[in-house]
């Protein structure tokens, strides 16, 4: 069975930094899968943040968060991670990690339980 | 940027039927996929590749897409079926993957 179990987040100030990680297990980290960071702000919609290939050969990020927001894999412990630096009151959402398949197509076919971030002073 | 525009809402009857729509600029070019989230839980995968229906996920949940339009249709409404329904994207033009604003679909 696919899990995924964000952990991490919590109340930073605004330019503060957070990490958040996400544990897989029931499937094997690869190429076939993209791993993924989905957000939902309070009462809004969802949000792509960011995507990678396993391999890390290619990601990418919605403008918002660009050059500020980095995602990573650890392969060996099956772990996603979202270093965000530079947060803002707007970065104020909850966070879902999300297995995805790789473009074109582009779905997102298993998610976490989602981990909520508040930037605020 | 690329856009997804769905209705923000939909009501309907039970054992009725809700038709949901997502239009997109040349969307008949990308494969559009359908997320269903009740308050308080992740998004669930209903619809893939524009018709397909992921393990477990009832018959009565149908998609499909013409032109410019991707539609999720669900038969024979239950009361359980009260939830946001997304439908998303991956858009070529821009490597991004895009979420329309979804729809809040009210059994009455």
């Amino acid at each position: 069975e696919v899990q995924l179990v964000e952990s991490g987040g919590g109340l930073v100030q605004p330019g503060g930094s957070l990490r958040l990680s996400c544990a897989a297990s029931g499937f094997t980290f690869s190429n076939s899968y993209w791993m993924s960071w989905v957000r939902q702000a309070p009462g809004k919609g969802l949000e792509w943040v960011a995507n990678m290939k396993q391999d890390a050969s290619e990601k990418y990020y919605v403008d918002s968060v660009k050059g500020r927001f980095t995602i990573t894999t650890d392969n060996a412990k099956n772990l996603v991670y979202l270093q965000m630096n530079s947060l803002r009151a707007e970065d104020t959402a909850v966070y879902y990690c999300a297995r995805g398949s790789p473009p074109p197509g582009g779905l997102f076919d298993y998610w976490g339980q989602g981990a909520l971030v508040t930037v605020s002073s | 940027s690329y856009v997804l525009t769905q209705p923000p809402s939909v009501s309907t009857a039970p054992g009725e039927t809700a038709t949901l729509t997502c239009a997109g600029n040349n969307l008949r070019y990308e494969s559009v996929h359908w997320y269903q989230q009740k308050p308080g839980r992740a998004p669930l995968l209903v619809i893939s590749y524009d018709s397909g229906r992921p393990s477990g996920i009832p018959e009565r949940f149908s998609g499909s897409s013409s032109g410019n339009t991707a539609t999720l249709t669900i038969s024979s409404v239950e009361a359980g079926d009260e939830a946001d329904y997304y439908c998303q994207v991956w858009n070529q033009s821009t490597d991004h993957w895009v979420f329309g604003g979804g729809t809040k679909v009210t059994v009455l």
